[in-house]
């Protein structure tokens, strides 16, 4: 079955614009949550949605924001971007409440100039 | 807060055994898990951990004791294939992971 799928991939886009990234989950997942990967910081979770709701937060400024549409879908945006953005944005998928086993997208990879 | 610690780097050479370590300071998680990642790729799931002691998968084993705040994940048998970026996490009551500082793998011939 089609794994996780993260558009687009790569992208550039300068101080103060905004950006909207795109999750597709395995079907069937009803979890989809968002990381933030860089050198400095590791992996950091954003935010988690189930069945559209959002679960969980991580400790982002309200510049980061997502949904979850009814088929699971996702996105997530970003306003006011800052250099400090430029990072590759992970979205992972799960049936919700596994625990640990996560299905990772190749990610997008976003810079800031 | 939360932290998770590993190694910055591990070398070894085809065919070794190594061992990744991870200490953490967090409480009230479920398990504690371990994922791969190749340069340029996603993070793949390789075990999960929610009881104390060692799970085995394959070349893979990993170990969880909740009372020394410490797991770690052996891989044995090492091949090129092996290097990569390897990271520990903790999860609770959802999919929030909270991961380590990631151990980077290089594997000689």
């Amino acid at each position: 079955k089609a794994g996780v799928t993260q558009t687009p991939r790569y992208l550039i886009k300068t101080r103060g614009q905004q950006v909207t990234l795109s999750c597709s989950p395995i079907s069937g997942h009803r979890s989809v949550s968002w990381y933030q990967q860089t050198p400095g910081q590791g992996l950091q979770f954003l935010f988690e949605y189930f069945s559209e709701t959002q679960r969980n937060k991580g400790n982002f400024p309200g510049r980061f924001s997502g949904r979850q549409f009814s088929n699971s879908r996702s996105e997530m945006n970003v306003s006011t971007l800052e250099l400090g953005d430029s990072a590759l944005y992970l979205c992972a998928s799960s049936f919700g409440g596994d625990h640990g086993e996560l299905f990772f997208g190749e990610g997008s990879r976003l810079t800031v100039l | 807060g939360q932290s998770l610690e590993q190694p910055s780097e591990v070398t070894a050479v085809e065919g070794a055994i190594v061992q990744i370590n991870c200490t953490y300071q967090t409480s009230g998680f479920y398990g504690l898990s371990w994922y791969q990642q190749h340069d340029g790729g996603a993070p793949t799931f390789l075990s999960y951990n929610a009881l104390d002691g060692l799970e085995e998968t394959g070349r893979f084993s990993s170990f969880l004791s909740r009372s020394d705040s410490y797991g770690y994940l052996l891989l044995q048998e090492l091949q090129m294939k092996d290097s990569a970026s390897y990271f520990c996490a903790v999860s609770h009551n959802t999919d929030k992971l909270i991961f380590g500082t990631g151990t980077r793998l290089q594997v000689f011939p």
